[in-house]
C-alpha cells in the first residue's frame, strides 16, 4: 500500500512569489492533515479536512496561505505571496478515522529567500 | 495551554546502553498519546499510540508506557539503527479539533 506523497520534495523561491505544495493521502484516507516545522521548533498543526471540508485550520497563519482539496483526494497548499519566515518543511498527514493514527509524508522543505 | 515537553533534547548511547526518553504533557482531556520516529530529510513514522494510563506497547527494542501525567519510551540494548529523533504527540479532546501537539523531540544517538 502506497504511503502519504508529497510534491515537490524541496522548493526555493523568492520573497513575494506563489508556491504551491501538494499531498497524496493513503488512498481511503477521509482525513488530511497539514503541519508545518520551521527550524528549531516543533512540528504545528496547521489544518484539518474530513473529505473535501475543512473541518479545523486553526493553525493557519494568515490568509497568504490557501488549501484546498477538491474532490476528497489530493490536496493543495498554496502560499502568496510567500515570506521569508514562510520557510520550513511542511508535513501533510493522513489518517482513516478520527482516532486512528495519523501516517505521514516525506515533506516538502520550503525555502523563502 | 496545551503543551508537549520531552527529555532530554539530545541522548547519545553505547550500543547495548538501555535508557528512557520521557515526554511529559499538560491537556485536558487526552485522547491518545502518539510516538514517532523521524529520521533525517523524512517524515515522521509512526511507531505507537497509547491511550490509557497504565497501557504499554512494544516493538522490537522499544517499550511505550503512559501514565496521567507522562509518557517514557524505554529502549532496551539499542542499537546504531535506532538512531533518529524521537517525537511525542498529544491528542486531545477539544471540540472539533484532531489535531496534534508534537514535542520538541528528542535526538538520539547509538554508537557502535
Amino acid at each position: 500500500e502506497a504511503g502519504v506523497t508529497q510534491f515537490p520534495s524541496h522548493s526555493v523561491i523568492e520573497k513575494g512569489q506563489t508556491v504551491t505544495l501538494r499531498c497524496d493521502p493513503i488512498s481511503g484516507h477521509d482525513n488530511l492533515y497539514w503541519y508545518r516545522r520551521v527550524m528549531g521548533k516543533e512540528i504545528k498543526f496547521l489544518l484539518h479536512f474530513v473529505k473535501e471540508s475543512k473541518q479545523d485550520e486553526s493553525g493557519m497563519p494568515n490568509n497568504r496561505f490557501l488549501a484546498e482539496r477538491t474532490g476528497g483526494t489530493y490536496s493543495t497548499l498554496k502560499v502568496q505571496p510567500a515570506e521569508l519566515e514562510d520557510s520550513g518543511v511542511y508535513f501533510c498527514a493522513s489518517s482513516q478515522g478520527l482516532n486512528n493514527e495519523q501516517f505521514f509524508g516525506p515533506g516538502t522543505r520550503l525555502t523563502v529567500l | 495551554e496545551d503543551q508537549v515537553t520531552q527529555s532530554p533534547e539530545a541522548l547519545r548511547l553505547q550500543e547495548g546502553e538501555s535508557s528512557s526518553l520521557n515526554c511529559s504533557y499538560t491537556v485536558s482531556g487526552l485522547r491518545g498519546l502518539f510516538w514517532y520516529r523521524q529520521d533525517p530529510g523524512k517524515g515522521p513514522e509512526f511507531l505507537f499510540t497509547l491511550y490509557s494510563a497504565g497501557e504499554e506497547k512494544e516493538k522490537e527494542r522499544l517499550k511505550a508506557t503512559l501514565t496521567k501525567k507522562e509518557s517514557f519510551l524505554h529502549i532496551t540494548a539499542p542499537k546504531p539503527e535506532d538512531s533518529a529523533t524521537y517525537l511525542c504527540a498529544v491528542h486531545f479532546y477539544g471540540g472539533a479539533t484532531n489535531k496534534l501537539i508534537f514535542g520538541t523531540g528528542t535526538l538520539l544517538a547509538v554508537q557502535p
